[in-house]
């Protein structure tokens, strides 16, 4: 079981917007940052966002991410059809001294 | 650049060792500013995280896997590998190696993956 809760699915249609949570304790996300994963199967997982709202160079601006005491959240708007994937939530765990994960939103693109 | 490619064996039988190699490109495992890392994801489960090395001399390792996991770095070859021993049919997983930038009490963040090798247990 996963120490991050995220919800196992999301959907929308293109052009919409599409937001996934992920929730924490004081411990993790309440106390760290938060990052955020896109993994397409077959292909290497990659960061979409870090530091709860940062984005690398290369993510569409489509993407972004927010916080709010233990809950971190990502967004994506307007949604495009190749942004259909499985998302992971990471942050960084006090009492283990490393990073935990959510166990994944798949998020379907009608 | 940074590029990173799992290698080694797709099928290893229970209670045996499974080892695997990461491969780095376009970055050096000996720069003392990164972690190297490994990652897996069992079938239809989340991801899960073994530890971090540093090729400066420390070695982190989750408390899910300290007692069966090793990692250790060939700087020579510019690569790192997993040793995870006893394996049973539940260590079957992709598994993935990534470059891991953590500055203690600010950020923490696997910038770059390699693609992943599905690993069997199986007899």
């Amino acid at each position: 079981q996963s120490v991050l809760t995220q919800p196992p699915s999301a959907s929308g249609t293109p052009g919409q917007r599409v937001a996934i949570s992920c929730s924490g304790s004081s411990s993790t996300t309440g106390g760290n940052t938060v990052n955020w994963y896109q993994r397409v199967p077959g292909m290497a997982p990659r960061l979409v966002i870090y530091s709860n709202n940062r984005r690398p160079s290369g993510v569409p601006d489509r993407f972004s991410g927010s916080k709010s005491g233990t809950t971190a959240s990502l967004a994506i708007s307007p949604l495009q059809s190749e942004d259909e994937a499985d998302y992971y939530c990471s942050a960084w765990h006090d009492d283990l001294d490393g990073p935990v994960f959510g166990g994944g939103t798949k998020l379907i693109v009608l | 650049q940074v590029q990173l490619q799992e290698s080694g064996p797709r099928l290893v039988r229970p209670s045996q060792i499974l080892s695997l190699t990461c491969s780095v490109s376009g970055g050096s495992v000996s720069s003392g500013r990164y972690y190297w890392s490994w990652i897996r994801q069992p079938v239809g489960g989340g991801l899960e995280y073994f530890g971090r090395l540093s090729t400066r001399g420390s070695t982190n390792y989750s408390p899910y896997f300290k007692s069966r996991a090793t990692i250790s770095a060939d700087t020579s070859r510019n690569q790192f590998s997993l040793d995870l021993r006893s394996v049973t049919a539940a260590d079957s997983a992709v598994y993935f190696c990534a470059r891991y930038t953590l500055d203690f009490g600010k950020s923490d963040m696997f910038d770059y993956w390699g693609p992943g090798i599905q690993v069997i247990v199986s007899s």
